[in-house]
């Protein structure tokens, strides 16, 4: 199963933008690179979404480097409800999570 | 309707107990999974129901036995399960098998005395 690798954790003040990376160089030219969250005491929620070229939604932006290598999931403006654990996970047949960046937002 | 239901919330059992898992979804999904997270730790795939049929099993104990009686319902049942089992159980639903969307319940805090 294709593997992604993410930092344990990462701290953002609020109101400002956040990076979350995420290495995938075993991806192949299939699979789409997804990103779910986990708010406490919930089930993983939907981010966004791609599989080449950049994609934004309503909830953050998904930066896909051009080798596909790797991908950054943007939160523009981080607020205190964004504190979750951040999945990138590679979509082939099914969805297989990697370890997670639990993102803490500072008041 | 965007939900996945899952009951119940919370589940104390004896190791020799049997009882089910229960989730529900109304989206016309085709689609269903069962997921296995231990605290602080990723959801951990178990099962894949595509079209009613089992689709993926991820080499997990004979002890949890998965069913889907119809497009809408999946069952996990439970049998002499070990304390080690205790953990979160998610089910999840996506449009097909693959699709682009996984929608997931709150889950089942399970817990085997």
């Amino acid at each position: 199963d294709a593997k992604t690798t993410q930092p344990n954790s990462m701290e953002s003040n609020e109101e400002e933008p956040v990076h979350l990376p995420c290495n995938h160089s075993t991806i192949s030219g299939t699979d789409y690179i997804h990103w779910y969250r986990q708010l406490p005491s919930q089930g993983p929620e939907y981010v966004i979404h791609g599989l080449t070229s950049n994609v934004n939604n309503r909830m953050a932006s998904l930066a896909i480097a051009e080798d596909r290598k790797s991908s950054t999931l943007i939160l523009h403006r981080a607020t205190l409800r964004d504190a979750a654990v951040y999945y990138c996970i590679l979509r082939t047949y099914k969805y297989i999570f990697g370890t997670g960046t639990r993102l803490k937002v500072l008041a | 309707d965007t939900e996945v239901t899952q009951t119940p919330k919370h589940l104390v059992m004896g190791m020799t107990n049997k009882k089910s898992l229960k989730c529900e979804q109304h989206m016309g999904h085709r689609a269903m999974y069962w997921y296995k997270q231990k605290a602080k730790k990723p959801p951990e795939l178990m099962f894949v129901y595509s079209y009613e049929k089992l689709s993926i099993n991820e080499s997990v104990p004979s002890r949890f036995s998965p069913e889907c009686p119809n497009s809408s319902l999946l069952n996990l049942h439970l049998h002499a399960l070990q304390p080690e089992d205790s953990a979160l159980y998610l089910c999840a639903s996506s449009r097909s098998p693959g699709g682009e969307k996984l929608f997931f319940g709150s889950g089942t805090q399970l817990s085997v005395l």
